[in-house]
């Protein structure tokens, strides 16, 4: 069964880090672009950021470009985002997302999701 | 870069047809078939139902329909079940090489 199970999330002071990580399983992760893609609490959906298959390729929301850095470890199946200077706007649930498409460089559609795990920012 | 402009909700009554629809511009909606269509049950995680603008992953109902015109794209539910009560978000890839989503579209089966 393909499957994404997030962690890492948790209650965090404005300006605080926290590093999230996404175990893979039931697919060959290093063919697959990942991303990460967040929601606020009663909000829409908002893409954060994707890493190519092979780790070569990365690429950010404008909102977080700067202040989150993405990765994964093929070996391990797992993906990671490393969020430093948070700040309140950035509470939300997060999702990792696999791409549809093997072989994508980046991904335009998501087949697969996790359950989420909450990060919440505040004093 | 701005969210795609969806309707805030729409409704029907079972049996019948509604569309929705998912408007953006030429830099997004408009010069790429990368849009995407999610459902999300509440307190679930999406679920992708179109993908590339009118294709369907295995195990999606042919209920499910998507289509583009221009800058907006459309998804197309027929014959309403109750289960299709959800929210829904549309997506598309964008020329700063990102993805962008919609406000996304509650749809309540009357």
């Amino acid at each position: 069964e393909v499957q994404l199970l997030e962690s890492g999330g948790g209650l965090v002071q404005p300006a605080g880090s926290l590093r999230l990580s996404c175990a893979a399983s039931g697919f060959t992760f290093s063919s697959y672009a990942m991303s990460w893609v967040r929601q606020a609490p009663g909000k829409g959906l908002e893409w954060v950021s994707v890493k190519s298959g092979s780790g070569d390729t990365t690429y950010y929301a404008d909102s977080v470009k700067g202040r989150f850095t993405i990765s994964r470890d093929n070996s391990k199946n797992t993906l990671y985002l490393q969020m430093n200077s948070l700040r309140a706007e950035d509470t939300a649930l997060y999702y990792c997302a696999k791409a549809s498409s093997v072989g994508a460089t980046i991904a335009v559609a998501f087949d697969v999701w996790g359950q989420g795990t909450m990060v919440t920012v505040s004093s | 870069q701005s969210a795609l402009t969806q309707p805030a909700s729409v409704s029907g009554s079972p049996g019948q047809s509604i569309t929705i629809s998912c408007t953006g511009t030429s830099s997004d909606v408009g010069d790429y078939n990368y849009v995407s269509w999610y459902q999300q049950h509440p307190a679930k995680a999406p679920k992708l139902m179109i993908y590339e603008v009118t294709n369907r992953p295995p195990g999606v109902s042919n209920r499910f329909s998507g289509s583009k015109s221009g800058n907006t794209a459309s998804l197309t539910i027929s014959g309403l079940q109750a289960d299709d009560e959800a929210d829904y978000y549309c997506s598309s890839y964008t020329s700063s090489i990102t993805l962008v989503f919609g406000g996304g579209t509650k749809l309540t089966v009357l």
